[in-house]
């Protein structure tokens, strides 16, 4: 069974400094890893995603997550936080095995706050 | 117009009733999903339908029931709602001609159990 966790449930950033959050995953076959953020009152929008091509990859707004195979990790980074960065971002992994290729299982989630 | 809609966004209901959340797409997905999302638990999935004839339970499907009434359509049905029940509900489809198999998710049903 796959799995995903996300360390630390509420990460506070400085407006223009370094956002980092972190995704460790557990899968049986090469993953297929997605970020996705979710602004208030709204439903989830697709970040980025790793699909076993470049392990760097880059997705919307500034964003970018490394795929690294022998630390299991897919952290998400920003060089420069902007206030409208404040959301909610889940990490999630896809099911590639079987009849149930395709189902993603999330993180808990990490609430970002940027602060002034 | 948006690609997965959810009705209603805001729902009040109380213990004991049967409710009816509703997703319709027009992005020709042949796949469905249903999720919830507590706080601090991330999204679960409830159930899922990879085609019209197929439907699938998630972890989570203890409580409600599923129907897939045409490709565009999964409606979500609790039988008889209960507090615990109290959460934000997503709809998501996808696209199993696509290699990553992405996901695209609805607005959001906020429901409340009392």
């Amino acid at each position: 069974a796959q799995s995903v966790t996300q360390l630390g449930s509420h990460v506070s950033v400085s407006e223009g400094a370094l956002v980092l959050l972190r995704c460790n995953y557990s899968s049986s076959v090469p993953p297929y890893l997605f970020w996705y953020v979710q602004y208030p009152n709204q439903g989830l929008q697709l970040l980025l995603k790793y699909t076993s091509a470049a392990t760097l990859v880059k997705g919307i707004n500034g964003f970018e997550a490394e795929f690294k195979k022998s630390e299991t990790s897919f952290h998400l980074t920003k060089p420069s936080a902007h206030m409208s960065d404040a959301a909610e971002y889940f990490c999630a992994v896809s099911d590639r095995g079987g009849t149930s290729y395709g189902k993603l299982t999330f993180g808990q989630g990490t609430i970002l706050t940027v602060h002034p | 117009d948006a690609d997965v809609t959810q009705t209603p966004r805001n729902r009040i209901t109380k213990t004991g009733k049967r409710i009816m959340l509703e997703c319709s797409q027009t992005k020709g997905h042949d796949r469905m999903y249903w999720y919830r999302q507590d706080p601090g638990l991330g999204l679960r999935l409830i159930y899922y339908s990879f085609d019209v004839k197929d439907i699938n339970k998630g972890e989570i499907s203890d409580g409600y029931s599923v129907s897939r009434q045409a490709q565009a359509k999964f409606s979500l049905s609790l039988e008889s709602a209960i507090p615990n029940q109290t959460a934000l509900y997503f709809c998501a489809t996808s696209d199993p001609g696509l290699a990553s198999d992405t996901q695209y998710f609805g607005p959001g049903t906020r429901l409340t159990v009392l």
